[in-house]
């Protein structure tokens, strides 16, 4: 397996426009983590999923962030409008079952200028 | 202004010499514990775990120890090899699975 595949991996953007991430979990996993990297707030946990389904998305910054995972295979973080603010890597992560192991994709850096 | 990121606490070690790096968490119902490295570049990397209703767990070259009391978790690294040099994270399943990390520590490895 390719492992968490990810792209872009780097995204550079004019603020007020949208974005999209695209995710591809590894294969069989029910779980899907959205994270967000930053030097101000380190690794911060946005969004999950189970069997395609939101879980909790508390650390969803505001509405103009979004997460969909329309199947097992595929999932989208959509940012409409972007701002500077947004700007950081964005990591996608996918597991197995409860309390195993997280696999991470190597991640998309976003700048939004 | 300038802005002000996250201080990474920083632990320096000679080559060969064994190394731990410590992590408290703050929720007593957490029930699994992961450490993860970070390569400049590239995504958190697996380590090894270790379930609540254990205290030790040993991998090759690493151990990880749970002190529930107190809520502490520890990464031991046996020999520390420059290839370790990384930010090691710890992070915590507070319940549904929900995996939050901690702010990590950089390590540093003296040839």
């Amino acid at each position: 397996d390719a492992g968490v595949i990810q792209s872009p991996r780097h995204e550079v953007t004019e603020m007020g426009q949208e974005v999209t991430l695209r995710c591809k979990p590894i294969s069989g996993h029910d779980y899907l983590f959205w994270y967000r990297q930053t030097m101000m707030r380190g690794l911060e946990l946005l969004i999950y999923f189970n069997n395609n389904v939101p879980i909790d998305d508390s650390g969803m910054p505001e509405d103009r962030f979004s997460a969909k995972m329309p199947n097992a295979s595929f999932s989208t973080l959509k940012i409409q409008p972007s701002e500077p603010r947004d700007s950081a890597v964005y990591f996608c992560a996918s597991s197995l079952a409860v309390n195993t192991e997280a696999f991470f994709g190597q991640g998309t850096r976003l700048t939004v200028v | 202004g300038e802005s002000v990121g996250l201080h990474l606490p920083t632990l320096s070690v000679q080559e060969g010499d064994n190394s731990i790096i410590n992590c408290a968490y703050s929720n007593s119902a957490s029930d699994y514990f992961i450490w993860y490295k970070q390569e400049s570049g590239k995504g958190p990397q697996f380590i090894i775990d270790i379930r609540s209703n254990m205290d030790k767990r040993q991998g090759q070259r690493v151990t990880v120890l749970l002190n529930k009391t107190v809520k502490h978790l520890s990464l031991q690294i046996a020999a520390t090899q420059p290839g370790d040099s990384a930010v090691y994270f710890c992070a915590e399943n507070r319940g549904s699975y929900k995996l939050i990390f901690g702010s990590g520590t950089r390590l540093l490895v003296r040839p």
